[in-house]
């Protein structure tokens, strides 16, 4: 079965502080895709990256980095130097090859203080 | 990247009553996907709809609850129909990029049913 496990429901920093946002996944495709999603509170859903499982290369974007470990099953999100801006909802995602089913985590709120 | 345009953004409505969610996208697009996510809550898919075919929906989600009518390959609605406070809710619309490549959303409609 599919299945997305973000077990941090809500976390607060103060700005500048670094935080991870983890992700497990479950799936028994050898090939597949995991996706990070920002969703403010807009209410918008803001793609920010996207990995397939035969990629384990970590990848940095600004403050924003990710550590794809398939040993562990799982797609950690960090961000450094925490903005105000940040504070959104993160949503971790899971797709097969055909990407007709995507299976969204529970998402985890971030508030960073001022 | 697509992009979607989704409207309205919000309402309130009265219960008993429908509404209808139109998605229009600037491309054409084989499936769109609608989602709704509950107060809290992560996305969940209520159906996919194809162009020239009825839509396909999830478990637990009905036509006659949840209409949707895909009349071309840029547009589609959804209709929630006889509302009741717990069809409170965000609907998303969203397309797939293409085969692993994740999906656009629109920005939202924040229902909310009193």
């Amino acid at each position: 079965a599919q299945k997305v496990t973000q077990a941090q429901t809500e976390i607060s920093v103060v700005e500048k502080e670094d935080v991870t946002l983890d992700c497990v996944y479950e799936t028994r495709d050898t090939t597949y895709y995991l996706f990070w999603y920002k969703q403010p509170p807009s209410g918008e859903l803001v793609f920010l990256i996207r990995r397939n499982s035969f990629d384990e290369q970590n990848e940095i974007s600004g403050r924003y980095s990710w550590n794809f470990q398939k040993s562990t099953s799982s797609f950690n999100f960090t961000i450094t130097a925490s903005q105000v801006v940040d504070s959104a909802v993160y949503f971790c995602a899971l797709s097969g090859v055909t990407g007709n089913q995507f299976y969204f985590g529970t998402g985890t709120s971030l508030t960073v203080i001022p | 990247s697509a992009v979607i345009s989704q409207k309205p953004s919000r309402d309130i409505c009265q219960r008993g009553t429908s509404l209808t969610i139109q998605c229009q996208v600037d491309s054409q697009v084989t499936m769109m996907f609608w989602y709704r996510q509950q107060p809290g809550q992560s996305l969940t898919l209520i159906a996919t709809a194809n162009q020239g075919s009825e839509a396909t929906y999830e478990s637990g989600f009905v036509i006659d609850k949840f209409p949707i009518s895909r009349p071309n390959l840029t547009f589609s609605t959804l209709t929630v129909s006889n509302m009741s406070p717990e069809d409170s809710s965000i609907y998303l619309c969203s397309v797939r990029q293409g085969r692993g490549y994740g999906y656009t959303f629109g920005s939202g409609t924040r229902l909310t049913v009193v």
